[in-house]
């Protein structure tokens, strides 16, 4: 059974950092893409960042380019998403979710299965 | 404001049918597959249809989807009060170079 379980997420202060993590399980996880996705209280899902199974190539919304860093460990079977200046409007809950696909970041791909989400507040 | 344009709200009644839309442009809908999310409340989005048209394992074969030019259809027949969720079109886009989703809309069974 394919599980994605997020942790890291909790309060932090305006222009602060946080790095948050998503343990995977229950399939080949270097096989994969993965992606972090996010959903501001009450409002709709927004895609962040996307990562290949390798590690080699990595995509970013322009709305967190140049302050959030996608990675992965695949001999811990771990992804993480380092956010760096932080700012009120990142206030979310994080998701990470599995390409369908395969290794390489698919435009068009489906994420198969999600994890159940790491809220993060960004307020002083 | 979302790239991809759905109805904020819509409602039917029981095993009645229910269309959403998701309306785009020629640098994601016209040009890449859609893919459609269901979160019901408080849970995590899941996967509902793919490419456009195909229904993952396990999904009920109530629900179905279709496109035509940059508009893209959600389908779903046989209304039941379980199908009380929010849902979200995504697709890639060619322009952003990023994958992007509809505002979601919510479904409200009567």
């Amino acid at each position: 059974e394919v599980q994605l379980l997020e942790s890291g997420g909790g309060l932090v202060q305006p222009g602060g950092s946080l790095r948050l993590s998503c343990a995977a399980s229950g399939f080949t996880f270097s096989s994969y893409a993965m992606s972090w996705v996010r959903q501001a209280p009450g409002k709709g899902l927004e895609w962040v960042s996307a990562i290949s199974g390798s590690g080699g190539s990595t995509y970013y919304a322009d709305s967190v380019k140049g302050r959030f860093t996608i990675s992965r460990d695949n001999s811990k079977n771990t992804l993480y998403l380092q956010m760096n200046s932080l700012r009120a409007e990142d206030t979310a809950v994080y998701y990470c979710a599995k390409d369908q696909a395969g290794i390489v970041v698919v435009p068009a791909a489906p994420w198969d299965y999600w994890g159940q989400g790491t809220l993060v507040t960004v307020s002083s | 404001q979302s790239v991809l344009t759905q109805p904020p709200s819509v409602s039917e009644a029981p095993r009645q049918r229910v269309t959403i839309s998701c309306s785009g442009s020629s640098s994601n809908i016209g040009n890449n597959a859609v893919n459609w999310y269901q979160q019901l409340p408080g849970k995590a989005p899941k996967l509902l249809i793919y490419y456009d048209d195909l229904l993952p394992s396990g999904v009920s074969d109530r629900f179905s989807g279709s496109k035509s030019g940059t508009s893209a259809s959600l389908a779903i027949s046989g209304l039941q009060s379980e199908d009380e969720a929010d849902y979200y079109c995504a697709a890639w886009d060619d322009s952003l170079n990023g994958r992007v989703f509809g505002g979601g809309t919510k479904l409200t069974v009567l």
